[in-house]
């Protein structure tokens, strides 16, 4: 099993531009989550997914965007890109909610110049 | 609103030597408590959590931690560092629906 899976693994965006960040989690989690890391500030929960079709806002939902289309895969959007989102970006899944292990990606580092 | 604060963004200890690394919380109600681990360039993972029952939870690579609900904490503990311990330390704590993150610990083994 590959577990939870991301890409990119590293990118470099202008302001304004758009990106999707992929997450893929082949172990039949109902519960998916973005998170950012941020230096010093721990990380910080985006958006996430009860289940396919489902979303619903985190703690710093403002300029992203997510889908849920199938329930292996969770796309992170940012349309409008800022340097405030330079961060490193992790998705996660568990078997239940919030309150159950959670099972994290390697990251994605996005720098926005 | 609930909050973690992990004392201590770095630690530096001696291989061999005991490691501390301290959280604690505010929570109106007894919360679920994690510690998670990450290694350089890796994502989270999960090395111990308390939900209810004995206090003193053991995890993974040797990792204690003990719930002290009159303190408000989750302090992580290790007997005898090694040098692979070498990586950030985050605590967690879930209680009414939500999962708080502390800013992490930092901890170095120096040889």
């Amino acid at each position: 099993n590959a577990g939870v899976t991301q890409t990119p693994k590293f990118r470099v965006l202008k302001t304004g531009q758009s990106m999707t960040l992929l997450c893929a989690q082949d172990m039949n989690h109902e519960y998916m989550y973005w998170y950012r890391q941020d230096p010093g500030m721990g990380l910080r929960l985006i958006h996430y997914s009860v289940g396919e079709g489902t979303t619903a806002k985190g703690e710093v939902p403002d300029g992203y965007n997510v889908s849920r289309l199938k329930k292996q895969n969770f796309l992170l959007g940012l349309e409008s890109a800022a340097p405030s989102q330079t961060s490193v970006y992790f998705c996660a899944s568990s078997w239940v909610g919030l309150g159950e292990t959670q099972y994290f990606g390697p990251g994605t580092r996005l720098l926005v110049l | 609103a609930q909050s973690v604060t992990q004392l201590g963004s770095h630690v530096s200890v001696s291989e061999g030597a005991l490691v501390l690394l301290r959280c604690n919380y505010s929570s109106s109600v007894p919360p679920y408590l994690f510690w998670y681990v990450q290694y350089p360039n890796q994502g989270l993972q999960l090395l111990l959590k308390y939900t209810t029952g004995a206090t003193l939870v053991k995890g993974i690579n040797g990792f204690e931690a003990e719930f002290k609900k009159s303190e408000t904490s989750f302090h992580l503990t290790k007997p005898s560092a090694h040098m692979s311990d070498a990586a950030e330390y985050f605590c967690a704590v879930f209680n009414l629906g939500k999962l708080v993150f502390g800013q992490g610990t930092r901890l170095t083994i120096n040889p």
